[in-house]
């Protein structure tokens, strides 16, 4: 089965520093997915990757994903409190031409502190 | 906005007990997931469903059964649970779009804990 590699496991920046998380896959990517969690509550999704050399924003939030198709980044420029929480990516086990379902698995996640 | 809807947010049960957990999608989604997430192992699919009445065995399904009746319901048993199931329980539907991206939403999770 595919597996995913976050890191780093834990962040703490600064206020206003800009920062980058790191997602490694054993296996090409089809498609690969951002999440935010908020402590104790569900996931919220920021944005998918398809294509080799994509890159998505989103406000402050920067993702790419590399021409091999097994690595993305995600990056936050001028860090804010509000960004703090656990990032997670996941990717689909299926080649998503197919349109139909496919799990999505998970890394295990960066946790993100951002201090004043 | 699509919403997943967990029934429990906390529950406590005991060792061998049977728990259900219940999840409900108002969208109309065709799939949807249980997933359970632990400290440094992330989250782990447990089961997936695709349609009423079908199922997939997700990553960890030992200890699990599932139960999809009516499209907007899918619900987690634990036939007797244990100690080791202690753990904060997702559940998530999606859609698969035209493009072919299967975004996920999530329900705001259960967290269980057996004694």
């Amino acid at each position: 089965s595919q597996e995913l590699e976050q890191s780093p496991q834990s962040l703490i920046v600064q206020e206003g520093k800009n920062l980058t998380i790191n997602c490694t896959s054993s296996k090409t990517l089809y498609g690969l997915y951002w999440y935010k969690q908020k402590y104790g509550e569900g996931l919220i999704f920021l944005m998918m990757l398809q294509k080799g050399g994509e890159e998505k924003s989103h406000e402050k939030i920067t993702a790419k994903l590399d021409e091999k198709k097994q690595q993305s980044s995600l990056h936050i420029t001028a860090s804010q409190p509000s960004h703090a929480g656990i990032y997670l990516c996941g990717a689909e086990s299926l080649a998503i031409l197919t349109g139909t379902a496919s799990k999505l698995t998970f890394g295990t996640g960066t946790r993100l502190q951002v201090t004043l | 906005d699509v919403k997943v809807t967990q029934s429990s947010r906390y529950l406590v049960k005991r060792t061998g007990e049977k728990v259900f957990l219940e999840c409900v999608q108002d969208m109309d989604h065709e799939n949807m997931f249980w997933y359970r997430q632990d400290p440094g192992l992330g989250l782990r699919l447990i089961y997936f469903s695709y349609d009423v009445k079908m199922k997939e065995k997700g990553d960890i399904p030992e200890g699990y059964s599932v139960s999809r009746e009516k499209k907007e319901r899918f619900s987690l048993i634990l036939e007797s649970a244990s100690t080791n199931q202690t753990s904060m329980y997702l559940c998530a539907s999606s859609l698969v779009l035209p493009s072919g991206a299967n975004v996920l939403t999530f329900g705001a999770g259960s967290r269980l804990t057996v004694l």
